[in-house]
């Protein structure tokens, strides 16, 4: 079946470091994919999201380019805040089929930058 | 505002205990999704919802049960609460366009 899998945490950061978070699927065909962010104590918000093969999704200074090659997600930032400080889940979904709309997530990856 | 809400945020209760945890948006949303979150396993979808009084299980189903009879609302109601749905609960809703999912503040649920 479909899954995702992303780079274990935690992840710890000085302020301004580069930030590469990786992830990779398994899916028969070409899903829309999304990296969502979670907060300390909130839900889960979208962070950016790709539908088709070579689309970059990108907010926030952070980006993410659909590569179908290497079935990858892999989510980037260059220079990361304290703020970023936060869990992330990459997922996918299906706009089309008998499981459309339903995100299929990996199992996220904490991230923590120091001062 | 567009809005996710979820009742109660936290709920503290015993095994066998009924409860119902309500979620309601104000997005007219088709898709409506229950997702819960534990430790080292991330989200799994518990059921979702089309439409009204459309809906189907997801990946972790046993336990629990919904309904959809009016667009915004989509309870999660657990007949007989364990241990071992002790978790935190989130809601989400999509249009039936885009799939972009939209996630509530989650329900923090400690069955003892």
């Amino acid at each position: 079946g479909d899954s995702v899998t992303q780079m274990e945490g935690p992840v710890t950061l000085s302020e301004e470091a580069f930030l590469t978070i990786n992830c990779t699927y398994t899916a028969t065909g070409y899903p829309s994919l999304f990296w969502y962010v979670q907060y300390p104590g909130e839900g889960l918000q979208l962070l950016l999201k790709a539908t088709k093969a070579d689309d970059k999704g990108s907010n926030k200074g952070f980006e993410a380019t659909y590569r179908k090659e290497t079935t990858s997600f892999h989510l980037e930032k260059g220079s990361v805040q304290v703020s970023d400080s936060a869990v992330y889940f990459c997922a996918l979904s299906w706009r089309y089929g008998g499981s459309q709309g339903n995100l299929i997530f990996g199992k996220g990856t904490k991230l923590s930058v120091k001062p | 505002e567009a809005q996710v809400t979820q009742n109660p945020r936290y709920l503290i209760t015993v095994t066998g205990k009924k409860l119902t945890v309500t979620c309601s948006q104000n997005m007219n949303h088709e898709y409506m999704s229950w997702y819960r979150q534990d430790p080292g396993l991330g989200l799994r979808q518990i059921y979702y919802s089309m439409n009204v009084e459309v809906t189907d299980k997801g990946d972790v189903p046993e336990g629990y049960k919904v309904s959809r009879k009016e667009k915004r609302n989509f309870p999660l109601i657990l007949e007989s609460p364990s241990p071992n749905q002790t978790s935190l609960y989130f809601c989400a809703t999509a249009t039936g366009v885009s799939y972009e999912q939209y996630f509530g503040p989650g329900t923090r649920l400690t069955v003892t």
